[in-house]
């Protein structure tokens, strides 16, 4: 059974600072997604990483997938209120199969 | 495109009693999947159809839960004899083929009293 653990579970910040979460497995992954989810909705993807080592910025957010294919990074620079919501992880078992989540981290951010 | 929908958005019944949800994937996505989140949880993996083949099915799928994509576009999830375990978040996701993340709905959210 592939399993994915995140860290930390829960985080509260003020706004303005910088933030890592991490997401972790014994498993070997196709590829790696992350999403963010909001009470009431549904996870909204926000990037997928392929390639071991790969690192992909989207504005604020950097994504770090690990050279064995088995970890991922998320770095927030600067968070903001926005930012706030639960970070899942994701990883592809076999090509589009099956994906299984980690329990995600909870993000606040403060004003 | 309006994305993956669901329906009802909340279902609330009676333990014993049978419930069906809708899912409409992307019309060009090819694959459809049904997580369960429960709260403080990640989403877990009930099913998955490529087309109208069920090609992967949880183990955590008990003889209760039923999925079908008759003609390879919506799909239902049915629950037979509803167990106040079985309240949750109930997803549904598209996607295409190969390396091609998922894409949700906003779920449908079961209480069973």
């Amino acid at each position: 059974t592939q399993l994915l653990e995140q860290s930390p579970q829960f985080l509260s910040i003020q706004e303005g600072e910088n933030l890592t979460v991490y997401c972790n497995s014994s498993s070997v992954f196709s590829s790696l997604q992350w999403y963010r989810q909001e009470p009431g909705e549904g996870p909204v993807l926000l990037v997928t990483v392929v390639t071991g080592g790969e690192v992909k910025k989207l504005k604020r957010l950097t994504f770090q997938f690990g050279d064995a294919r088995k970890d991922s990074s998320l770095h927030i620079t600067a968070a903001q209120t926005g930012d706030t919501g639960l970070y899942l992880c994701a990883g592809d078992v076999n090509y589009g199969q099956n994906f299984v989540f980690g329990p995600g981290t909870r993000l606040s951010v403060l004003p | 495109d309006t994305g993956v929908s669901q329906d009802p958005r909340h279902k609330i019944t009676k333990r014993g009693q049978n419930v069906t949800f809708r899912c409409d994937p992307i019309s060009e996505h090819n694959r459809l999947y049904w997580y369960r989140q429960t709260l403080g949880q990640g989403p877990e993996f009930l099913t998955y159809f490529q087309n109208e083949a069920q090609l992967e099915k949880s183990r955590l799928l008990s003889d209760r839960f039923s999925a079908e994509r008759p003609k390879g576009s919506f799909s239902t999830l049915e629950i037979q004899r509803t167990e106040q375990g079985d309240s949750a978040m109930y997803l549904c996701a598209s996607s295409l083929q190969g390396l091609s993340p998922l894409h949700f709905g906003n779920g449908t959210r079961l209480t069973v009293t």
